[in-house]
């Protein structure tokens, strides 16, 4: 089957600009996550979505970004008045309920933002 | 919190042979999973190798093992007969049994290893 798709592929903004940041996770997959990967460093977690509720959101870094996930399936991230620090790459990932065992995360190949 | 410690930035490895990166991680909890993951040029984490602290027998997958020293708090990787295609950046992970960090990965600042032919 289809694994996790993001889009778009790459994103240029310029400061102060709003963006929007799709995920479409595998099908039957509840748990929805995302997370922010800046230049040289590994993934950090920005929220978890179990349904289409945002069951964590302690990950986000201000008031600026804000994500949803009305239908429990596709999620998008939003970035309000962008700022050059919001540059990164930014990866979905979803999976099965987390508690249940060790449940894989599928990551998508991620949206590279640029605020210029 | 949980930290992750990836201490070799860049590693290279001949063709055909076997490498090891390293990881060390804090934290105060009994029971966890341990993950290896690849990230190639087209940004796709893969998951390569996962570990449950709770077994003590080391994970393998084909040419893919760790050495899990849970005293220690180290998990290391090791490639052998490495292949050009296991040139990426690699990244360890350290996700929580249950409660709030069971759905959290914390990664390290990765590995990135070249191979030479």
């Amino acid at each position: 089957g289809a694994g996790v798709s993001q889009t778009p592929s790459n994103k240029v903004t310029e400061k102060g600009k709003y963006v929007e940041l799709r995920c479409d996770p595998i099908s039957g997959h509840t748990a929805l996550y995302w997370y922010r990967q800046s230049l040289g460093q590994g993934p950090e977690f920005l929220i978890y979505f179990q349904g289409t509720g945002a069951a964590d959101d302690s990950g986000l870094p201000n008031d600026r970004f804000f994500a949803v996930r009305p239908e429990g399936s596709v999620s998008t991230l939003k970035i309000q008045r962008t700022e050059r620090g919001d540059s990164a790459v930014y990866l979905c990932a979803s999976s099965y309920f987390p508690g249940l065992g060790d449940n894989e995360q599928f990551f998508g190949p991620g949206t590279r933002l640029t605020v210029l | 919190a949980q930290t992750v410690t990836q201490s070799q930035p860049e590693m290279s490895v001949q063709e055909a042979e076997t490498v090891t990166l390293s990881c060390t991680y804090d934290t105060s909890e009994s029971d966890y999973y341990l993950f290896w993951y690849k990230q190639p040029p087209s940004r796709q984490m893969i998951l390569v190798i996962r570990q449950e602290a709770y077994k003590q027998q080391n994970a393998t997958e084909n040419r893919f093992s760790v050495n899990f020293q849970k005293a220690a708090k180290s998990f290391s990787l090791k490639i052998s007969d490495s292949q050009l295609g296991d040139a990426a950046m690699y990244f360890c992970a350290y996700r929580s049994i249950s409660g709030a960090g069971s759905y959290q990965l914390t990664f390290g600042k990765g590995t990135k290893l070249s191979v030479i032919p």
